[in-house]
């Protein structure tokens, strides 16, 4: 079936260092793919999205590109805050049998942690 | 345009009591995912649900949990005498009707604890 992998955390990084999480995928047809951002305490937020093959998503500094070749959606900042510290998970859409449905399939998620 | 509602936000029951979780969807919103997510791992998806109609109910446990999404009101996920093991995160998202269903938005999440 289809499934996420992405790297385990915690990844601590002084602001202003560079961040790449690593997720790679594996999936039948051709799914959108997701970084969802969790701070604590809350739910999930969007962060950003890619719809097809070498789509890139970017908002709020951050971005990830859609690599059918190597079935990763890596997400990466130039500059990270300690605002940015928080939970990251990766996800595909997964439509199931039929394609009735539209159901994430998610990464364990990447914790975070920046400091001053 | 208000985000998708969950209440309550935090939940205490007792070995064999009833949780009943409920979802407002977005405004314009009519397709409905339940997730859980057990302490430090990641979400998993439970079951999905259009008004009046669950369409795809993969993830659900098959004793003691369901979920239902009525015509007027909110979705609401029920567990029947619950377990220590149901203590986790169980968020609930929506989208809008096919077009823009692709994307997902979640609420902030209701915290069962089974004590």
């Amino acid at each position: 079936g289809n499934s996420v992998t992405q790297m385990e955390g915690p990844v601590t990084l002084s602001e202003e260092a560079f961040l790449t999480i690593n997720c790679t995928y594996t999936a039948t047809g051709y799914p959108s793919l997701f970084w969802y951002v969790q701070y604590p305490g809350e739910g999930l937020q969007l962060l950003l999205k890619a719809t097809k093959a070498d789509d890139k998503g970017s908002n709020k500094g951050f971005e990830a590109t859609y690599r059918k070749e190597t079935t990763s959606f890596h997400l990466e900042k130039g500059s990270v805050q300690v605002s940015d510290s928080a939970v990251y998970f990766c996800a595909l859409s997964d439509q199931g049998y039929g394609g009735a449905t539209n159901k994430l399939i998610f990464g364990t998620g990447t914790l975070l942690a920046v400091q001053p | 345009n208000a985000g998708v509602m969950q209440n309550p936000r935090h939940l205490v029951r007792r070995r064999g009591q009833e949780a009943r979780l409920r979802c407002s969807p977005m405004k314009g919103h009519s397709h409905v995912y339940w997730y859980r997510q057990l302490p430090e791992e990641g979400l998993k998806f439970m079951v999905y649900l259009q008004k009046e109609n669950i369409i795809d109910e993969s993830g659900m446990p098959k004793e003691r949990f369901s979920a239902e999404f009525p015509k007027e009101g909110p979705s609401i996920l029920r567990i029947q005498q619950v377990v220590r093991g149901d203590s986790a995160a169980y968020f609930c998202a929506s989208s809008p009707p096919r077009g823009g269903q692709d994307t997902q938005y979640f609420g902030p999440g209701t915290r069962l604890t089974v004590l």
